[in-house]
């Protein structure tokens, strides 16, 4: 199975930029996913990452490192909307058919 | 385009009573469906997924069970409720073409069961 590990909280200003660490561990690497939770709601897919390196999406980005077992979201300009949970999935190639989920980080914006 | 339904939004049932929970996939054949469950507070769990008609994995020993009689149908049940058993249940679907890409799980909107 995975360790998949992540802040509980973290608390950012409008406007700010915050970085969200999501470490995993895994024995066949094959993709991770971040999700973001608004409460009560259902995830909603932000962004995937296969490859070392960075993608950029408007204001999120995602960053792998495989060789860390790694990776990151950036959110940029942060918005009130932005205050969620936010989900790190990873998925292991011995079990393409599943997605294993780190607790989340809360992050809430203030203005 | 694919849409996911699930339902009822939200129950609250006695201990010992019996659930239902149903999801239907449009717009979509074969896919992968899966139900996870995540209490407050706490990250999803993996409860079950399918492969196909008939066909069920099992990733944590519970007090529920699924069944999938159709291509696009998906329900999970329980024959008699816990107090543990209450949470947010999601349904979620993605295609069923194995290592593809990115292949994104989609989820329904949830159904929020309360055990008292």
């Amino acid at each position: 199975g995975q360790n998949i590990d992540q802040p509980t909280e973290m608390t950012a200003t409008e406007g700010a930029i915050v970085q969200i660490n999501c470490t995993y561990q895994t024995s066949g690497f094959n993709g991770l996913f971040w999700y973001q939770q608004h409460a009560g709601e259902a995830p909603t897919f932000l962004s995937y990452n296969v490859l070392d390196g960075l993608e950029e999406k408007g204001r999120f980005s995602s960053f792998l490192s495989r060789s860390k077992g790694y990776s990151y979201l950036l959110l940029k300009e942060l918005q009130m909307k932005d205050s969620a949970s936010y989900l790190c999935a990873v998925r292991d190639v011995l079990n393409d058919y599943k997605l294993s989920f780190g607790a989340g980080t809360t992050v809430t914006v203030r203005a | 385009s694919q849409t996911i339904h699930q339902w009822p939004a939200t129950l609250v049932q006695p201990v010992g009573s019996p659930l239902s929970l149903e999801c239907t996939v449009e717009g979509t054949s074969n896919p992968n469906l899966y139900w996870y469950r995540q209490a407050a507070g706490r990250g999803l769990q993996l409860l079950f997924y399918s492969v196909g008609i008939g066909q069920i994995s099992s990733e944590v020993p519970q007090n529920l069970s699924a069944s999938r009689p159709q291509d696009r149908q998906f329900i999970l049940s329980s024959k008699k409720l816990l107090l543990s058993d209450s949470g947010f249940y999601l349904c979620a679907w993605r295609a069923g073409t194995g290592f593809s890409g990115a292949n994104v799980l989609t989820f329904g909107a949830g159904s929020r069961l309360t055990v008292l």
